[in-house]
């Protein structure tokens, strides 16, 4: 069955440092997002990505943020100078159309010092 | 801006028994669609099941069902024969359309112990 992979599953940094956290979607897949979990909090939205392009992000992503899609098959997230509250699991998800059932990656763990 | 709010942070259920976890959701739109995830220990997050809003029948996946009551807002589920296996946080998780944007938007999750 075809799942969405994270790489690493878990980033130790230090702050100020810049981070990039990888996935590669389910390869039919269109809709590409990235979320976010404190430890011990609700998930929150960061980003939506469609067509090559953002389609909506949330007030957490700021200018330190950036996303890509360099070829057919990553995703990737950059936080360009960490910061001790980035500390997270970051979970990217993929869906084949709007509104469907958003199919999500193991995760990455970033850990900021 | 829309919410949903999960009023119960822990349920605990006896192994073979069920239980229902509630969920309420606070939206204007007209096309929506309600989720349950399930995260266990190792974080992944799993689909459990979908509904969407314009559907009246209610969603089942073998031991899991919801009931959705959609003029109270509200999106229950129920596990029936709970198993060792289904202990985990749950979370709902509703997806309002908006601009054909479908970013999920959660509860805060319940934690659900299953006692062998």
């Amino acid at each position: 069955e075809p799942e969405v992979t994270q790489t690493p599953s878990h980033q130790v940094t230090q702050m100020g440092q810049e981070v990039i956290l990888r996935c590669v979607p389910i390869s039919n897949h269109l809709y590409f997002y990235w979320y976010r979990q404190i430890l011990g909090q609700k998930v929150e939205f960061l980003v939506s990505f469609y067509n090559n392009e953002i389609s909506e992000k949330s007030e957490i992503f700021d200018d330190q943020f950036s996303v890509e899609r360099p070829d057919g098959s990553n995703f990737t997230l950059k936080i360009r100078s960490t910061k001790l509250e980035d500390s997270a699991m970051y979970f990217c998800a993929s869906s084949e159309e709007s509104g469907a059932e958003q199919y999500f990656g193991p995760g990455t763990r970033l850990t900021v010092t | 801006a829309q919410t949903v709010t999960q009023s119960q942070p822990e349920m605990s259920v006896q192994e073979a028994e069920t239980v229902t976890l509630s969920c309420t959701y606070d939206t204007s739109e007209s096309d929506y669609y309600l989720f349950w995830y399930k995260q266990p220990p190792s974080r992944q997050m799993i689909l459990v099941i979908r509904q969407e809003a314009y559907k009246q029948q209610n969603a089942t996946e073998n031991r899991f069902s919801v009931n959705f009551q959609k003029a109270a807002k509200s999106f229950s589920l129920k596990i029936s024969d709970s198993q060792l296996g289904d202990a985990a946080m749950y979370f709902c998780a509703s997806s309002p359309e908006m601009d054909s944007n479908y970013q999920l938007i959660w509860g805060a999750g319940t934690k659900l112990i299953i006692k062998p």
